[in-house]
């Protein structure tokens, strides 16, 4: 099993949609959990932590589920420029801040 | 100008050439990464270092080395290299203060082909 998971996609959504993704992890101890952003052929950025409480930011709502081992990345009114890879991110425990990355899901915005 | 840049950004070469990759950083983070990136496996963690004295191997290390010249040098070197490290090669600099998550922050990366 991959310590990360995620659908590959592609989701393919209209302008204004709400799409959501979740990833799973296989190690329950982990600590620290975060989604990055990557556009085509372009670096991983970091687009927000996720915290336990879950949190938001503008039209990003992250949430962190310890018990079923799931993160999930909530995006309101769909924009064009929202179309990219979104990376889910893990910092296991005793890997010394060292992230271990899931294969990245994949979404198409259309107008 | 980028805080990470690596050179070169693209490289073709053939079996059994001496690569070098080089990531250079102005952040003055202490910790760097390579990353390789292959299409629908994320990115895996080739080798990591800490400080200037400090070289640790990652998940696939096997067929690559590094150096780390300086706080803000670290190359990464491919000995032989051969078809299946054809991929995108990152790197990336954290700076993990008390308190702090440790963000990583990723060069533009460097697309090889070993033909």
């Amino acid at each position: 099993r991959k310590e990360v998971e995620q659908d590959p996609g592609p989701f393919n959504v209209p302008e204004g949609a709400t799409v959501a993704f979740n990833c799973t992890y296989s190690n329950s101890a982990s600590q620290s959990f975060f989604w990055y952003r990557q556009d085509c052929r372009k670096e991983p950025k970091l687009l927000m932590s996720v915290y336990s409480s879950g949190n938001e930011d503008g039209r990003f709502t992250a949430q962190l589920n310890r018990a079923s081992q799931y993160i999930s990345l909530l995006i309101r009114d769909s924009k064009l420029s929202d179309s990219a890879t979104y990376l889910c991110v893990v910092n296991p425990p005793g890997a010394g801040n060292m992230l271990t990355f899931g294969g990245g899901t994949r979404l198409m915005v259309k107008p | 100008d980028a805080d990470v840049t690596q050179t070169p950004r693209n490289r073709i070469t053939k079996t059994g050439k001496r690569i070098m990759l080089e990531c250079s950083q102005t952040k003055g983070h202490d910790r760097m990464y390579w990353y390789r990136q292959d299409p629908g496996l994320g990115l895996r963690l080739i080798y990591y270092s800490f400080d200037v004295k400090d070289i640790n191997k990652g998940e696939i290390s096997d067929g690559y080395s590094v150096s780390r010249q300086a706080q803000a040098k670290f190359s990464l070197s491919l000995e032989s290299a051969i078809p299946n490290q054809t991929a995108l090669y990152f790197c990336a600099t954290s700076d993990l203060r008390a308190g702090s998550t440790d963000t990583q922050y990723f060069g533009p990366g460097t697309r090889l082909t070993v033909l």
